[in-house]
């Protein structure tokens, strides 16, 4: 069974800027979350989607937004880039159950100049 | 959210076991206890979880104590291919995982 994808895997960006990054889940997973890690703030939850809804959401602006779409993939968006928004970013997908394990993708190194 | 406690840092030796702690003392009655590791370079990894017995899978045991507000991930044989940082998460939404910082566990040969 194929793991979870991300693309891109790399990006660069300049501020102002704005970015979609995708994710398609492991086969059969219905639900995806998203996480940014960076050196200064760890790993920190951005928002989770089941069958298309969004179900939780992290402390982050309203400049990150995402979508699920009806084949379980997944999308996140960030307009307006700053620097500080310069992580990686972690999408990972899991059965519904709420002690289901989440299988994580290699994640998108995005920077922004 | 409940807060977690983790040591920063933790040393083993290659084949020895490793009891990796983490106390939860605000855990509620419904958290799963998860532990995740993350190796350098890679996205987190799924290790165990459980809610009030010890689970053993073929990764490692998980020890908890019997009030929950503590648990101690036991990785019974340590190689190089472990040194990662840990983190033990108490878990009851659908998909949102609250990671602190975790343990640092570097195993030498």
């Amino acid at each position: 069974k194929a793991g979870v994808t991300q693309t891109p895997r790399y990006l660069i960006k300049t501020r102002g800027q704005q970015v979609t990054l995708s994710c398609s889940p492991i086969s059969g997973h219905r639900s995806v979350s998203w996480y940014q890690q960076t050196p200064g703030q760890g790993l920190q939850f951005l928002f989770e989607y089941f069958s298309e809804t969004q179900r939780n959401k992290g402390n982050f602006p309203g400049r990150f937004s995402g979508r699920q779409f009806s084949n379980s993939r997944s999308e996140m968006n960030v307009s307006t880039l700053e620097l500080g928004d310069s992580a990686l970013y972690l999408c990972a997908s899991s059965l519904w159950f709420v002690d289901n394990e989440q299988f994580f993708g290699p994640g998108t190194r995005l920077t922004v100049l | 959210d409940a807060k977690t406690t983790q040591p920063n840092s933790m040393e083993s030796n290659e084949e020895e076991p490793v009891h990796l702690p983490c106390n939860h003392s605000t855990i509620s009655g419904t958290d799963y206890i998860h532990w995740y590791r993350q190796l350098p370079s890679q996205g987190p990894e799924y290790v165990i979880h459980g809610l009030t017995s010890n689970v053993n899978n073929r990764m490692a045991s998980l020890a908890i104590a019997e009030d929950r507000k503590s648990s101690t991930l036991i990785l019974h044989r340590a190689t190089l291919r472990d040194a990662a940082v840990y983190y033990c998460i108490p878990y009851n939404q659908g998909g949102k995982l609250i990671f602190g910082q975790g343990t640092e566990l570097s195993v030498k040969p």
